[in-house]
């Protein structure tokens, strides 16, 4: 089975630039996690949906941040202006339902911003 | 204070050793609890539910004390394997969403 993909890998942007992060869930999961990880922390979420709906975004900075789910599938995190404080490793996740299922996570972007 | 929290860390202990982990949880409604295992740059795993009765897998076991709101993870037998970060995840309630402590430290050395 395949698992959670995300691109990219890395991105390294200056201050004020904007970048996009992409994640395709595994196959039939309803729910989609991104979660911001600061380095020495635990992951933070940022915004759960399920299928297309949008469940909590009260954590995303949504002066900066943006995401969407549109065809309930893939989604896309957007952070436009980039702050030095966005550094950090934006991870993907999915599950089967929406509560009390285990997450399968993908691997991540770090991100850089100088 | 933050909603999960962690024993610090880092662990250092010696290969074969026991140690134990522990979590609290502020929010008293929250229903489910988890440890996940986090290795160096890589992505967070499920390394085991944690249940009312305590539960145990293999050199793992995991207890929750509700009335405490306090759960733990113990390993025995520690493994070079066994290094990594680990982090305790509460389900805040159905349909609510997860939260991750800060996680803990763990390195086995030979």
């Amino acid at each position: 089975e395949a698992g959670v993909a995300q691109s990219p890998r890395y991105k390294i942007i200056e201050k004020r630039q904007s970048v996009a992060f992409w994640c395709n869930p595994i196959s039939g999961h309803a729910t989609l996690y991104w979660y911001q990880q600061i380095l020495g922390q635990g992951p933070k979420l940022l915004i759960q949906f399920q299928n297309n709906g949008v469940v909590d975004d009260s954590q995303l900075p949504k002066d900066r941040f943006s995401a969407e789910r549109l065809k309930g599938v893939d989604s896309t995190l957007k952070i436009q202006p980039a702050k030095l404080e966005d550094s950090a490793v934006y991870l993907c996740a999915s599950s089967l339902r929406t509560s009390g299922g285990e997450q399968y996570f993908g691997p991540g972007t770090r991100l850089t911003v100088t | 204070r933050k909603e999960v929290e962690q024993d610090p860390g880092p662990f250092n202990v010696p290969e074969g050793a026991t140690v134990a982990f522990n979590c609290t949880y502020s929010n008293s409604a929250s229903q489910s609890f988890f440890w996940y295992r986090q290795d160096c740059r890589k992505e967070p795993k499920l390394l085991m539910s944690v249940y009312s009765s305590g539960n145990e897998d293999g050199r793992f076991t995991a207890q929750l004390n509700r009335a405490s709101q306090y759960i733990s993870l113990l390993i025995r037998d520690s493994k070079l394997s066994d290094s990594a970060t680990y982090l305790c995840v509460v389900l805040r309630g159905y349909g609510q969403n997860f939260v991750f402590g800060p996680g803990t430290r763990l390195s086995v050395l030979p």
